[in-house]
């Protein structure tokens, strides 16, 4: 069955400096989709980067990059020069299948950041 | 874009009572899917419609159900609610191209 793992459940890091949050996942598909949302307080799930299984690149947006190593199943969220507006909590989500084939996530349990200053 | 609305956002209702959620998804979009979170299941998968049909079905009871309208409109309801009920619901929108799903605020449901 399609799992996703997130071994922190909660990580410090100071303001300015890059973390990385871990994400494994288990599937047997051999398409699929890795994706990582930001949840800050007020709820509201924010898109940050996504990664197709078939990407040989690993994704970046702006100051997010995905670390993706398909061998090991591992699709780690990198965050270089932290904010204090990153604290909040991260999940790593897969979507199985190729895409347009339906909108069903598998989400980790999650990470909260908390960013000091 | 505006982005996906979802209505209430904040509900009280007690136990045995139903409850209609809804969600606008952002302009073009035609999938939408719902979500519940709790702290001790996490974020799990409801249902998933596309062009008014429900696509993905997640393993709730049948207490849960939804419809999507022609303009891609969603509602979820859930009828004789429990105290487990009691929730963060999220819906997410999705184009037929990129399958990113981008998620609204959330209804937060809380059964007494």
């Amino acid at each position: 069955a399609q799992k996703i793992t997130q071994t922190q459940p909660g990580m410090f890091v100071q303001e300015k400096e890059a973390v990385t949050l871990d994400c494994t996942y288990d599937t047997s598909d051999q398409s699929y989709g890795l994706f990582w949302y930001k949840q800050p307080s007020s709820g509201e799930m924010i898109f940050l980067i996504y990664q197709g299984s078939y990407d040989e690149q690993n994704a970046t947006e702006g100051r997010y990059s995905l670390n993706f190593q398909k061998a090991r199943k591992s699709a780690n969220l990198v965050i270089s020069a932290s904010q204090l507006g990153d604290s909040a909590m991260y999940f790593c989500a897969m979507r199985e299948g190729r895409p347009n084939q339906g909108g069903k996530l598998i989400f980790g349990q999650g990470t909260e950041l908390s960013v000091k200053p | 874009k505006a982005g996906v609305t979802q209505t209430p956002r904040y509900l009280i209702k007690t136990r045995g009572q139903q409850v209609t959620l809804s969600c606008s998804p952002i302009s073009g979009h035609r999938s939408v899917s719902w979500y519940q979170q709790t702290p001790g299941q996490g974020l799990q998968f409801l249902f998933e419609y596309f062009s008014e049909t429900q696509r993905n079905k997640g393993n709730f009871p049948g207490r849960f159900s939804g419809r999507q309208f022609s303009n891609s409109r969603s509602e979820m309801n859930v009828s004789t609610l429990e105290l487990g009920d009691s929730a963060l619901y999220l819906c997410a929108s999705s184009d037929q191209g990129p399958d990113t799903q981008y998620f609204g605020p959330g209804t937060r449901l809380t059964v007494l």
